[in-house]
């Protein structure tokens, strides 16, 4: 069974500081999503890597994707207070008839003001 | 605009009283899904449907049923709730076999059996 290890798992921060968070696979990603869930909604996605080194942009988000496609990572810059969320990263298995996610538990960030 | 919609968005019930979550897509999806969130346990998925009449169980699908008889709804139903199934559930919709595609989630509905 695959596991998705998120860390940290808890993040406070100032705004304006840079922050980085890591998602690592026990095997290897069919493909990589990262959603962003704010308190009382549902998750929306952010971004789909999936070639192995990949890095996508996102206005102040950096996603990379680890060469062996087992491990990603999500730096943000000059975090403000409407990056405050959860980050989940999730394996899109997709696996035969079932589109089913994979999830990590998270980085619950806070910036503070 | 494009969204899923669950009802209600937070509901409190009593042991063994049968309750519906509704769940409704207007993006002509043919896939849907359920999860629940639990903290230490993160979102786990419950049952999906490939299309309509299609449906499936998914990683805990222990005491809850669905059904799909149009395309646009997918209600959850628990029969007899229990304690346990205290937690967030979400709706998910997305094109099935396409891989990299995103998924659209509802706003969730926060369950409270006592």
């Amino acid at each position: 069974t695959q596991l998705l290890e998120q860390s940290p798992q808890f993040l406070s921060i100032q705004e304006g500081e840079n922050l980085t968070v890591y998602c690592n696979s026990s095997s290897v990603f069919s493909s990589l999503q990262w959603y962003r869930q704010e308190p009382g909604e549902g998750p929306v996605l952010l971004v789909t890597v999936v070639t192995g080194g990949e890095v996508k942009k996102l206005k102040r988000l950096t996603f990379q994707f680890g060469d062996a496609r087992k491990d990603s990572s999500l730096h943000i810059t000059a975090a403000q207070p409407g990056d405050t969320g959860l980050y989940l990263c999730a394996d899109d298995s997709n696996a035969g008839n079932n589109r089913k996610l994979i999830w990590g538990l998270g980085t619950s960030l806070a910036v503070n003001p | 605009e494009a969204q899923v919609t669950q009802n209600p968005r937070y509901l409190i019930t009593v042991t063994g009283k049968k309750l519906t979550v509704t769940c409704s897509q207007n993006m002509n999806h043919e896939y849907m899904s359920w999860y629940r969130q639990d903290p230490g346990l993160g979102l786990r998925q419950i049952y999906y449907s490939m299309n309509v009449e299609v449906t499936d169980k998914g990683d805990v699908p222990e005491g809850y049923k669905v059904s799909r008889k149009e395309k646009r709804n997918f209600p959850l139903i628990l029969e007899s709730p229990s304690p346990n199934q205290t937690s967030l559930y979400f709706c998910a919709s997305s094109f099935p076999g396409r891989p990299n595609t995103e998924a659209f989630f509802g706003q969730g509905t926060r369950l409270t059996v006592v």
